[in-house]
């Protein structure tokens, strides 16, 4: 199975601030045939389910707002939040679907 | 507006059974593959079953592969996953999740379900 790291564990950012979650994984999840990285992030409020953010690394999900964005190729992948609103804060994970099974990261906590 | 709202949860003995519900509106759940992905207290989340749009083609996690089914009634636009042999370690908050591409297996989750509350206790 590949096993996605994330870091850090936990944050907290100012409002206003950046914040940078990374997530690398055991394998490369670019898929050579369509160049496309295997690679989705979710955002999980408390008592929440989780909420798809980007899929294919970077592409951003239909009403997601656009200071969230995530970048990245192969083994190593970024989710950026460029200024912290207070409604961001949650658990947010990384989850790889080149293989199955389907992998997610441990979660990382961002707080204000 | 898409929606999964499951049920079926509650308090089970070590052992026991439950079957978990979830239907599906707002779309045609017919036309995509399903999966359950479930979620330890205070933990991480963990896939554990796929079903594709037909639902001859599953596939399970090691965790819960010859224990669990998964099954569908598309007339219904309804998901199932069958739990047998439950441990302590099942207990959990389970998700039904629409796969966003696959029909031939899992990939990434684009609705899911509010959470289906599963304690495995006696």
């Amino acid at each position: 199975d590949i096993v996605l790291t994330q870091s850090p564990e936990s944050l907290t950012v100012s409002l206003g601030e950046r914040a940078t979650i990374n997530c690398k994984s055991s394998q490369s999840v670019l898929y050579s045939s369509n160049n496309k990285n295997y690679l989705a992030w979710y955002q999980q409020k408390p008592g929440q389910p989780p909420k798809l953010l980007t899929s294919s690394a970077s592409t951003r999900e239909s009403g997601v707002p656009d200071r969230f964005s995530g970048s990245g190729s192969g083994t190593d992948f970024t989710l950026s939040i460029s200024s912290l609103q207070a409604a961001d804060v949650a658990v947010y994970y990384c989850q790889q679907y080149f293989t199955t099974p389907p992998t997610f990261g441990q979660g990382t906590k961002v707080a204000i | 507006e898409v929606q999964l709202v499951g049920s079926g949860g509650g308090l089970v003995q070590p052992g026991g059974s439950l079957r978990l519900s979830c239907v599906g509106s707002g779309f045609n759940l017919g036309t995509y593959s399903m999966n359950w992905v479930r979620q330890a207290p205070g933990k991480g989340l963990e896939w554990i079953s796929y079903i594709g749009p037909g639902g001859s083609d599953t596939d399970y996690a090691d965790s819960v592969k010859g224990r669990f089914t998964i099954s569908r009634d598309n007339a219904k636009n309804s998901l199932y996953l069958q739990m047998n042999g439950v441990t302590a370690e099942d207990t959990a908050i389970y998700y039904c999740a629409r796969d966003a591409w696959g029909n031939s297996r899992p990939y990434f989750f684009d609705h899911w379900g509010q959470g289906i509350v599963v304690t495995v206790s006696s």
